[in-house]
């Protein structure tokens, strides 16, 4: 099986700093890890992906870091701002295609003005 | 329109009732999906379907039920509603060969 984990439920910045949300994943076998950001009343939305053959990929403002030596994935937000505040879960999955994504309890990202 | 839409998007039931909540999707998608999301607990894959025919049970099946009524429609039923039922489910899709889980806006459930 699979257990995700995030390292903080809650993380508090200033606007205009960087945000560094961290998870942690048990099952080497995960091939595919993605971000989503769930914002209050509303289903989770897709924020960013990575494959298993990547350590790094990036979007608008984010950025997600993959270490698979110590199982352990990363979102960076550039330059964060109000409408970044919501819950961010990690969720990972493996077998491509085969397998629903398992997740992880979330962390919520509260940005100060 | 919304690609994912889940009814109803609220519902208070007692205890022992049958519930049934449905999902419907516009994306074409042959897998779906139902998630249970509990405070801190983040979302529990309770069933999944990858097409018409094919239904599997997730993490917490106990105590529910699914239909997949065609390609479009997936529906999850309790079918004697209990208060640690309470919660907020999620209805998701993604494609063929695709990771990505697509989600709806969410039915809150409550169970009295």
């Amino acid at each position: 099986g699979e257990s995700v984990g995030l390292h903080l439920p809650t993380l508090s910045v200033q606007e205009g700093d960087n945000s560094i949300i961290n998870c942690a994943y048990s099952n080497s076998a995960s091939d595919y890890f993605i971000w989503y950001k769930q914002e209050s009343g509303k289903g989770p939305q897709f924020i960013i992906d990575i494959r298993s053959n990547m350590d790094k990929r990036q979007g608008q403002r984010v950025t997600v870091l993959l270490n698979k030596t110590v199982k352990h994935l990363s979102l960076q937000i550039a330059a964060t701002q109000p409408g970044d505040s919501a819950v961010y879960f990690c969720a990972v999955s493996m077998d491509t295609g085969r397998r629903a994504l398992t997740f992880g309890s979330g962390t919520r990202l509260q940005v100060q003005p | 329109d919304a690609d994912v839409t889940q009814t109803p998007r609220n519902r208070i039931t007692k205890t022992g009732k049958r519930i049934m909540l449905e999902c419907s999707q516009t994306k074409g998608h042959d897998r779906m999906y139902w998630y249970r999301q509990d405070p801190g607990l983040g979302l529990r894959l309770i069933y999944y379907s990858f097409d018409v025919k094919d239904i599997n049970k997730g993490e917490i099946s106990d105590g529910y039920s699914v239909s997949r009524q065609a390609q479009a429609k997936f529906s999850l039923s309790l079918e004697s509603a209990i208060p640690n039922q309470t919660a907020l489910y999620f209805c998701a899709t993604s494609g063929p060969g695709q990771d990505e889980a697509f989600f709806g806006q969410g039915t809150r459930l409550t169970v009295v």
